[in-house]
């Protein structure tokens, strides 16, 4: 019930193109969703996260989808650029308990060819 | 503010010798995690402190990993008796406590275990 699930696990999309990378989960606990960017080598950075309460959130090219009922999320990324090459993880948190802690998905590997 | 940071980047040591790794977290965090990460993987969650006490410890965290945050600021994680699958990256992660509790990385201490 802890588990968070990514695919797909690599994508290749062509500049100028949208990126869309899906993740399920089953614990109706979670209450906080944050996508990780990676890049070789590097620790994860924060990109985007959205909260239950809302179904869509929006910062640049970047975009959050929220199906709470369904207990999905999938990150999009319009206008992908090479430099948009790196790996992206999902994650899910629950606040107020467990410390926040996060539980991450799989990882997808995104490749933007130019 | 200079974010989460790790010491050290790398790590290499013969099966059976101990490790420690440093983490400072962001100043004003109070919460701060330790994940493991291998090659392909997304990070897991191996214990978090808030202030001075380890308030959660995964399953994954055996007798021969300890970690410690004595005075609530620096915090270390020492790894026994190294075993070949204990290579992997160890990030080290703060946030603070309240809604905005968003989860900073540092870029990690990667260990190889020969």
């Amino acid at each position: 019930q802890q588990q968070v699930k990514q695919s797909p696990q690599s994508l290749i999309v062509q500049k100028g193109g949208i990126s869309i990378i899906n993740c399920a989960y089953e614990n109706t606990a979670f209450d906080y969703f944050p996508w990780y960017q990676q890049f070789p080598g590097k620790g994860p950075a924060l990109l985007i996260a959205i909260r239950p309460d809302v179904s869509e959130k929006k910062e640049g090219r970047f975009t959050i989808s929220f199906n709470k009922s369904a207990k999905q999320f999938s990150l999009h990324i319009m206008d992908s650029q090479p430099g948009d090459s790196a790996t992206y993880f999902c994650a899910a948190s629950t606040i107020y308990n467990q410390g926040g802690k996060l539980i991450f998905g799989q990882g997808t590997e995104l490749s933007v060819k130019p | 503010d200079t974010g989460v940071s790790q010491d050290p980047r790398h790590k290499i040591t013969k099966r059976g010798q101990n490790v420690t790794f440093r983490c400072d977290p962001i100043s004003e965090h109070n919460r701060l995690y330790w994940y493991r990460q291998t090659l392909g993987q997304g990070p897991e969650f191996l214990t978090y402190f808030q202030n001075e006490a380890q308030l959660e410890k995964s399953r994954l965290l055996s007798d021969r990993f300890s970690a410690e945050r004595p005075k609530g600021s620096f915090s270390t994680l020492e790894i026994q008796r190294t075993e070949q699958g204990d290579s992997a990256m160890y990030l080290c992660a703060s946030s603070s406590t309240g809604r905005e509790n968003t989860i900073y990385f540092g870029e990690g201490s990667w260990l190889t275990v020969v």
